[in-house]
């Protein structure tokens, strides 16, 4: 069974910068995967950020930019704001319309 | 584009429940849709999705031959069918439109299904 597996927490100041990640438990991650990233706050549902890698979906600041890092995609905030303290999710596409999100992490900004 | 979520609600283990997810504010026939579920606490998990013309369809493996996914693309309308309930499968339940770049670009607020005695 796959398992995508990412950081389970994050702490970051006001200003600064923190890049998740999100890999496979067994090979490596790359763009034929179509990473894509979510965040939700509690009781919210999931709000898009980034898909196809590094691709931002609308509106989203552009302090937020997704990548491939190794065998890893990453998710990159520059510049941290409060209201970016959120659960950050990474779903992958494995083919046959097969989805896995990653196991979620949570970032703190303080 | 908005996505309303309905038929939520508690029910005994075994049980059967069926979700609908009302969409509108797009062509609903030229879309993919797709059901997360989120359990309490915890992350989300895909659970099944379908084709625009409801031809073609997948499951997770937690669900395969419990659950149905179908659609009435005349009533812009995407339903869940859920037999055999497990306390496992407690969860808030979201739809999601689907694109062709692989991500999921709107979804609803979710309901919320309990299974437990």
């Amino acid at each position: 069974q796959t398992v995508v597996t990412q950081e389970p927490s994050f702490s970051v100041s006001p200003g600064g910068t923190v890049t998740l990640t999100c890999g496979l438990s067994s090979g490596s991650v790359s763009t034929s995967y179509y990473p894509s990233w979510y965040h939700q706050t509690p009781g919210q549902a999931p709000r898009t950020l980034i898909y196809s890698t590094s691709t931002r979906s609308s509106g989203v600041p552009d302090r937020f930019s997704g990548s491939i890092l190794g065998n890893k995609a990453a998710l990159t905030i520059t510049g941290a704001q409060a209201d970016d303290e959120s659960d950050y999710y990474c779903v992958l596409y494995m083919g046959s319309g097969i989805y896995v999100f990653g196991t979620g992490t949570k970032v703190t900004v303080l | 584009v908005r996505l309303v979520e309905s038929g939520g609600s508690l029910v005994q283990p075994g049980g059967s429940l069926r979700l609908s997810c009302s969409a509108s504010g797009f062509t609903f026939n030229n879309y993919e849709m797709t059901w997360v579920r989120q359990a309490p606490g915890k992350g989300l998990e895909w659970v099944s999705s379908i084709s625009s013309s409801g031809g073609t369809i997948y499951y997770a493996d937690s669900v395969k031959g419990r659950f149905t996914i179908s659609r009435d693309n005349a009533k812009n309308s995407l339903y869940l069918q859920m037999n055999i309930l497990r306390a496992e499968d407690t969860a808030v339940y979201y739809c999601a439109r689907d694109t062709l770049m692989a991500y999921f670009d709107y979804w609803g607020q979710g309901t919320l299904v309990t299974v437990s005695s």
